[in-house]
């Protein structure tokens, strides 16, 4: 199993323009969810999806959008980027949420996204 | 309001020094605490989950116990290949619990020294 992977690795966007973090997972797992990681300030939480069909927001979703129209995949949409928005993005998957089995977050590699 | 606060920020040792990291937490309810490990450049890593009070997780030199307000990551005898951030998490009940969703601190960059 390839596990979490995401695309692409590095991303320098100028202010204003929009793009979208591929993030794909071959566990089969339900859950799903987009963090961003700034320096010395740990991971926030974006969205997250519970299943296909189902997305929330999580603590910091201004600025981003996301889909889930598939169990595998979890798109991360940024419109209009901002400099705010440079950081370190990061996707996780877990087989389930709220039981002591299978809760555990498996996390991708990360992109690196500068916004200038 | 759910949060978590790690220390120390960073903590650098010599090859064999034990020592451990804190990770103190207020939930309105836990439902688990998580450890991670994330090495430079790279996505978290799962270490533990741990469930309630009293309980200890060990794997090689890295051991996980759990009190009603904190948790320690206990390294003994540690070695270079040791060296990363690791991140705490915490799960609360509620409206986040079966959602998955995790509050993390802001971790601790351990460097070990040969």
């Amino acid at each position: 199993n390839a596990g979490v992977t995401q695309t692409p690795k590095f991303r320098i966007l100028k202010i204003g323009q929009s793009m979208t973090l591929q993030c794909t997972q071959d566990m089969n797992h339900n859950y799903m969810y987009w963090y961003r990681q700034d320096p010395g300030m740990g991971l926030k939480l974006i969205y997250y999806s519970v299943g296909a069909g189902i997305t929330d927001k999580g603590e910091v979703p201004n600025g981003y959008n996301v889909s889930r129209s598939t169990t595998e995949d979890f798109p991360l949409r940024l419109e209009l980027a901002a400099p705010s928005q440079t950081s370190v993005y990061f996707c996780a998957s877990s087989y389930s949420a709220g039981v002591r089995v299978g809760n555990e977050q498996f996390f991708g590699p990360g992109t690196r996204l500068t916004v200038l | 309001e759910d949060q978590v606060t790690q220390s120390p920020e960073a903590l650098r040792l010599q090859e064999g020094e034990s020592s451990s990291l804190n990770c103190s937490y207020t939930v309105s309810g836990l439902r688990g605490l998580f450890w991670y490990r994330q090495d430079p450049g790279k996505g978290p890593e799962f270490l533990f989950t741990l469930y309630s009070a009293g309980e200890e997780k060990e794997k090689e030199r890295l051991k996980a116990t759990l009190t009603k307000k904190e948790s320690f990551l206990h390294i003994t005898a540690p070695k270079p290949e040791d060296s990363a951030t690791y991140l705490c998490a915490v799960q609360a009940r509620g409206g986040s619990g079966n959602t998955g969703k995790l509050i993390f601190g802001q971790g601790t960059t351990l460097q070990v020294k040969p």
